[in-house]
């Protein structure tokens, strides 16, 4: 109940697609739902985060859509970049808990 | 550098030896956590700590590792007796407070046990 599940474990996109990166939760206190963005060799970068009284969060090129009742949230990257390509970890927070629980990671790459 | 600072950015030890990695926060956050990623893998969850005080400690090995966030100081994650197994990389993140849900990671320290 603890766990995240992300897919796809990897992603090819064309210069100007979008990328669709999806995450499952089971436990319902998750209350909290941050996407990383991380380069190799460095720590990962706060992208976007959203809470479940909202479907959807755009900042920019990026949005995260929140489905609550089928418990998925998932991030679109608009007008993919081969600066986009990294790897990217959604995770999820319990108000009554501070640690992150991570997903496993979506290594995207954005072919120019 | 406002961010999140860690050191050593890779430190080689041979089994048996001692790690110590040290955080420092960004300017202004008094919460810390400990992460521990594997290749190819996701974040895992070590340890919460607040200025001398542990938080949460539920991920971390029962043996060998130990965490601190003194009054003056950066923090430290100490692992004792180091085997091949603690090779990994071991991110710090700092946040405001309790009510601040936003995590800001640090470069990470790359330990390698030879």
């Amino acid at each position: 109940q603890q766990q995240v599940k992300q897919s796809p474990q990897s992603l090819i996109v064309q210069k100007g697609g979008i990328s669709i990166i999806n995450c499952a939760y089971e436990n319902t206190a998750f209350d909290y739902f941050p996407w990383y963005q991380q380069f190799p060799g460095k720590g990962p970068a706060l992208l976007i985060a959203i809470r479940p009284d909202v479907s959807e969060k755009k900042e920019g090129r990026f949005t995260i859509s929140f489905n609550k009742s089928a418990k998925q949230f998932s991030l679109h990257i608009m007008d993919s970049q081969p600066g986009d390509s990294a790897t990217y970890f959604c995770a999820a927070r319990m108000d009554s808990s501070y640690k992150l629980i991570f997903g496993s990671g979506t290594r995207l790459l954005v072919r120019p | 550098n406002a961010g999140v600072m860690q050191n050593p950015r890779h430190l080689v030890r041979r089994r048996g030896q001692e790690a110590r990695l040290r955080c420092s926060p960004m300017k202004g956050h008094s919460h810390v956590y400990w992460y521990r990623q594997l290749p190819e893998e996701g974040l895992k969850f070590m340890v919460y700590l607040q200025k001398e005080n542990i938080i949460d400690e539920s991920g971390m090995p029962k043996e060998r590792f130990s965490a601190e966030f003194p009054k003056e100081g950066p923090s430290i994650l100490r692992i004792q007796q180091v085997v091949r197994g603690d090779s990994a990389a071991y991110f710090c993140a700092s946040s405001f407070g309790d009510s601040s849900y936003e995590q800001y990671f640090g470069p990470g320290t790359r330990l390698t046990v030879t």
